[in-house]
């Protein structure tokens, strides 16, 4: 099955740097590849997400990258706020299938002011 | 995005008694619920895979008969702690797939404490 690994596990940043989360996948036939993000004690909200077929996709100041042979993605945050700290879940599986999901363990994002 | 729900937020209840969670999918048919278990400042840990009309899948560890796993249509499916004790206490999440393999949204959480 999948296996989805995450770091690093906590990132501390100072308002108005990047932070940088990276995932690496071991199922070449993983094809979707979600961002959420977990404020304490709420649901996961989809932030970003890339298919196998694009490289690179950007909304505002979120991106995320997508190595296929490397099997790893990456969240980019620009410009960080206060408000971006969070902890952060990466996830990996097939579109189409009926696999489940697979989650890596989270990153703790804190942005200092 | 879509709208998954999850009903009811919180729960408290006494050792031994049976708890249901529902989580319902508001605009959109679900062919594919999960159910995880959150402990605090941990990872989802995903305990059941639910599909519409079939028997659920369970993950290692996690025991079928103690948690009931029931998905009668594409917007609802409810899970059932039974016999609940102190260390069933924890924050269970619900999520849907939209599609077959596509976009996946989570409930807002159920919080259980058992006493």
């Amino acid at each position: 099955g999948e296996n989805v690994e995450q770091h690093p596990s906590t990132l501390s940043v100072q308002e108005g740097d990047s932070a940088v989360i990276k995932c690496t996948y071991s199922d070449s036939a993983s094809n979707y590849f979600p961002w959420y993000k977990q404020e304490l004690g709420k649901r996961p909200q989809l932030i970003i997400d890339i298919r196998s077929n694009v490289g690179e996709k950007k909304d505002q100041r979120i991106a995320v990258t997508l190595n296929k042979t490397a099997k790893h993605f990456s969240l980019h945050i620009t410009e960080t706020q206060p408000e971006d700290s969070a902890v952060y879940f990466c996830a990996a599986w097939t579109l189409g299938g009926a696999g489940k999901s697979t989650f890596g363990d989270g990153t703790t994002l804190t942005v200092k002011p | 995005g879509a709208v998954v729900s999850q009903h009811p937020s919180w729960v408290i209840c006494k050792s031994g008694t049976s708890v249901k969670i529902e989580c319902r999918s508001l605009d959109f048919q679900a062919t594919t619920m999960f159910w995880y278990r959150q402990f605090p400042k941990q990872s989802l840990m995903l305990m059941a895979t639910s599909n519409e009309g079939s028997k659920a899948t369970y993950e290692q560890g996690v025991e079928k008969d103690k948690f009931l796993i029931n998905h009668a249509s594409l917007t609802l499916s409810t899970l059932t702690v039974t016999s609940a004790h102190p260390e069933d206490s924890s924050f269970y999440i619900c999520s849907a797939r939209y599609l077959s393999g596509g976009r996946q949204f989570f409930g807002p959480g159920t919080r259980l404490t058992v006493l």
